[in-house]
């Protein structure tokens, strides 16, 4: 069926460093979804980062960025040079064009140490 | 335009006890969602509506999770009888449905504890 794998757990990073949270998606009935990354701040509700729905484009906010890449089946969330303030769960998601629910990964926690 | 709505914010049961959960969808979305959110599972779907139909009824979640939706700006999520493992928060999401740039919107969630 159809399923989403991210990093699992909690990925420690410094602040100022790079970031890189994989996410791997299944293509078994839908060729190409859509991908979405949602992000939960602390004291916050989910919400969107960022979405792609086209192989081959990028997305990015917030200084994220994630290629969604139809060879490998990937879209993972990256950024340069992370923030105290990017301490957050990510979630990976993927939705098939129509009428489909999306399947969301187990989600990342993301610790930055000042 | 107001956002998805949750109540309550919080909400303590004791084990056995029958509890109702509230959302309110973004107005003119088709889709509804119940998740429940744990560290350990992330993202559980319990039912998925699309325009006030059933469409998923969360399998494993059916025999103790009900969720209706009454019409299309109410649904509710009853657990009947809650367990202690039931504790975790439960979050409605709603979105446009179909197309190509159909995100979530996600309310902020019920905390539940189950004592």
């Amino acid at each position: 069926g159809d399923s989403v794998t991210q990093t699992e757990g909690q990925v420690t990073v410094s602040e100022s460093k790079s970031l890189i949270i994989n996410c791997t998606y299944s293509a078994t009935s839908i060729a190409y979804p859509n991908l979405f990354w949602y992000v939960r701040y602390p004291g916050e509700g989910l919400q969107l980062l960022l979405k792609v729905i086209t192989a081959g484009q990028k997305g990015s906010s917030r200084g994220f960025e994630a290629t969604y890449n139809k060879e490998t089946t990937s879209f993972h969330l990256q950024k340069a040079s992370v923030q105290e303030s990017d301490s957050a769960v990510y979630y990976c998601a993927r939705k098939g064009r129509g009428n489909y629910k999306p399947t969301f990964g187990k989600g990342t926690s993301l610790v930055v140490h000042p | 335009d107001a956002g998805v709505t949750q109540t309550p914010r919080h909400e303590v049961a004791e084990k056995g006890q029958t509890i109702i959960l509230k959302c309110e969808p973004v107005s003119g979305h088709n889709d509804l969602f119940w998740y429940r959110q744990t560290k350990i599972q992330g993202l559980e779907l319990l039912s998925y509506f699309r325009s006030k139909s059933l469409m998923e009824d969360g399998g494993a979640f059916k025999d103790r999770f009900k969720a209706e939706m009454l019409n299309s700006s109410f649904s509710t999520l009853k657990i009947q009888p809650t367990e202690p493992k039931d504790s975790a928060v439960y979050l409605c999401a709603s979105s446009l449905g179909g197309g190509n740039y159909a995100e979530q919107f996600f309310g902020p969630g019920t905390r539940l504890t189950v004592l």
